[in-house]
């Protein structure tokens, strides 16, 4: 059974102050990891797919990278609307889409 | 990409009746979920709609409760039946485009049940 566990649950940060959300999975065959955002309220907003370890893909402040066990998101000088809940899947080769319980961020001003 | 709507937005609805949740989406996929988020929870995939067929539904989820309509290739509906308070949860409809394999999300439509 395929497992995602994302950490930290919750983190503060200070705008400006830069830091790393993390995903670990285990899966059978993957296909593709994907990074959403999800404000409250909302539906989950695609960031980036990665499909194999080594990948990296950026977007604005954010940058998200693969290995074989992992994946990291990066946030780099974070501003207050950055805050959200960020969640993390995996695609494996059933075509199933696993989700981790997510981190919810925090940015202060 | 996909752009997905949902009808309606927000409900609040009474113990023991029914809701029935509309997604759209503005290209035809051949892949269309349903999930459900209850209160400070991740994802929890409800089924698989599936285009001239029936649903595939996960484990804990059954058609009876959960009845699901795919008439064509750009539209769903999920109906919420006999409710009760724990079934106030996000309702989610999400499609898979081909290539990328990218899944996105609609909207959601919050259920409060009292």
């Amino acid at each position: 059974e395929d497992q995602v566990t994302q950490s930290p649950e919750a983190l503060r940060l200070q705008e400006g102050e830069s830091s790393s959300l993390n995903c670990s999975y285990t899966v059978s065959g993957l296909r593709g990891l994907f990074w959403y955002r999800q404000d409250p309220g909302k539906g989950p907003e695609f960031l980036f797919t990665l499909y194999s370890a080594g990948e990296e893909k950026e977007k604005e402040r954010l940058k998200a990278t693969l290995t074989k066990k992992e994946s990291f998101l990066h946030i780099t000088a974070p501003k207050p609307e950055d805050s959200a809940t960020y969640l993390c899947a995996v695609h494996n080769a059933g075509n199933m889409l696993t989700f981790g319980g997510g981190t919810r961020l925090m940015v202060k001003p | 990409s996909a752009v997905i709507s949902q009808k309606p937005s927000r409900d609040i609805c009474q113990r023991g009746t029914s809701l029935t949740i509309q997604c759209q989406v503005d290209s035809q996929v051949t892949m269309m979920f349903w999930y459900r988020q209850q209160p400070g929870q991740s994802l929890t995939l409800i089924a698989t709609a599936n285009q001239g067929s029936e649903a595939t539904y996960e484990s804990g989820f059954v058609i009876d409760k959960f009845p699901i309509s795919r008439p064509n290739l750009t539209f769903s509906t999920l109906t919420v039946s006999n409710m009760s308070p724990e079934d106030s949860s996000i309702y989610l409809c999400s499609v898979r485009t081909g290539g990328t394999d990218t899944q996105y999300f609609g909207p959601g439509t919050r259920l409060t049940v009292l």
